[in-house]
């Protein structure tokens, strides 16, 4: 059962244009809700990360919008530039201290390529 | 400071040989996390240790696989008689408390 539903798969955006990866998810005991880039070959680096009590977070030309009704967060790149491309992946974490508390449940990621 | 180490960088077993993937935290990160992504996938949660002790296993294959974070030393992920199916990034990620986990370059397993 997949808990993190991520879209698109592969995303092609004209450089300057904005990149929007879109995430769902069913947990509702999930209150942490970061967004990974991973170039080829390289470990995931954490790019920027959301709790539920906010609907937006911004950091330089990263933003997650976050919809807690809706069960979707998402990252919007703005001013999308060739060295963003990357695969993106989104990932969920519950709260608590119970069982499992600790995981990241991992979206299957988006390919994004930014062309010139 | 530097990020979280992992060796090797690329391993090649055959079947039934095992496999020992070694992790280092970032300096001062306690908390231990492995995770394993196959191709076009995303990363799948296996284990989560603090010093001395395994917290989280639920995610670890109940045979062949074992992970230890000793008081000294590295974080150890144990693949014992590995199969094909091993065949993945492995990957660990460190944090100071929960919440923020920073990854390190992961190690490519080869089964043949």
């Amino acid at each position: 059962q997949q808990q993190v539903k991520q879209s698109p798969q592969s995303l092609i955006v004209q450089k300057g244009g904005i990149s929007i990866i879109n995430c769902a998810y069913e947990n509702t005991a999930f209150d942490y809700f970061p967004w990974y880039q991973q170039f080829p070959g390289k470990g995931p680096a954490l790019l920027i990360a959301i709790r539920p009590d906010v609907s937006e977070k911004k950091e330089g030309r990263f933003t997650i919008s976050f919809n807690k009704s809706a069960k979707q967060f998402s990252l919007h790149i703005m001013d999308s530039q060739p060295g963003d491309s990357a695969t993106y992946f989104c990932a969920a974490s519950p709260g608590g201290s119970g069982a499992g508390s600790y995981q990241l449940t991992f979206g299957k990621g988006t390919k994004l390529s930014v062309i010139p | 400071n530097a990020g979280v180490m992992q060796n090797p960088r690329h391993l090649v077993r055959r079947r039934g040989q095992e496999a020992r993937l070694r992790c280092s935290p970032m300096k001062g990160h306690s908390h231990v996390y492995w995770y394993r992504q196959l191709p076009e996938e995303g990363l799948k949660f296996m284990v989560y240790l603090q010093k001395e002790n395994i917290i989280d296993e639920s995610g670890m294959p109940k045979e062949r696989f074992s992970a230890e974070f000793p008081k000294e030393g590295p974080s150890i992920l144990r693949i014992q008689q590995v199969v094909r199916g091993d065949s993945a990034a492995y990957f660990c990620a460190s944090s100071p408390a929960r919440y923020e986990q920073y990854f390190g370059p992961g190690t490519r397993l080869t089964v043949t």
